[in-house]
């Protein structure tokens, strides 16, 4: 079955530029999107089809693709960006997520 | 403002069945393909269901395949959740979300989410 996959932490300090990957069997082929889940919060859509970014999502969020893997970058990373951030993406028909990435802004 | 309000969870035993229920409002609901996602205590996100802007499609995981049934009543801006045979691996936070697109396709992302109703199955 199709799995999209996620490293499952990544620590930057505040100011630095955070790259959160997700890697899936042809995922360049896909469209993906990244979402942002701080604690105890629903999700909220950052990026999607890859690059795009919905109204209201702050231009420091930014989406590339490349082979199989997506990315989503966070420069200028600030405190408030600390979340759990979820890559998705469709495959035959079934939406997949990856597992999150637990990002930490110390 | 556009919004979406679960409700209908709770404790429900294994074997039995419950129906959630999504109230949409601050957009045409009928214009847009609607989903369910779930999220066990402490774990991640999980697609469990999608249907078409007219109900003429619908999608499910295998997890919840011949289980659950996902409708919609475009008259009532509502979207449903009926489950059955519940398991306790059910046992989740079970989100209510809108598509961008009308259809299911590739290119379908999720871009509104409600606050979730929360169903636990134990005896």
């Amino acid at each position: 079955s199709y799995e999209l996959t996620q490293p499952l932490t990544l620590s930057v300090s505040p100011g630095q530029t955070a790259r959160i990957t997700c890697s899936g069997d042809k995922l360049g082929e896909k469209y993906a999107s990244w979402y942002q889940q701080r604690p105890g919060q629903s999700p909220v859509l950052v990026i999607y089809q890859d690059t795009k970014r919905p109204s209201g999502i702050p231009e420091r969020f930014s989406g590339s693709i490349s082979g199989n893997t997506a990315t989503l970058t966070i420069s200028g990373t600030q405190a408030m960006d600390e979340a759990d951030y979820y890559c998705q993406a469709w495959d035959s028909s079934i939406v997949l997520f990856g597992g999150g990435t637990k990002l930490s802004v110390l | 403002e556009v919004q979406l309000v679960e409700s209908g969870g709770g404790l429900v035993q294994p074997g039995r069945s419950l129906r959630l229920s999504c109230a949409a409002s601050g957009f045409t609901f009928d214009d847009y393909a609607m989903h369910w996602v779930r999220q066990a205590p402490g774990r991640g996100l999980e697609w469990v269901s999608g249907i078409t802007w007219n109900s003429r499609s619908t999608g499910y995981a295998d997890s919840v395949k011949g289980r659950f049934t996902i409708s919609r009543d475009n008259a009532k801006n509502s979207l449903y959740l009926q489950m059955s045979s519940l398991r306790s691996e059910d046992t989740a936070l079970y989100y209510c979300a809108k598509d961008l697109r009308r259809v299911l396709d590739h290119r379908g992302t999720f871009d509104i989410w409600g606050q979730g109703t929360m169903v636990t199955v134990s005896s």
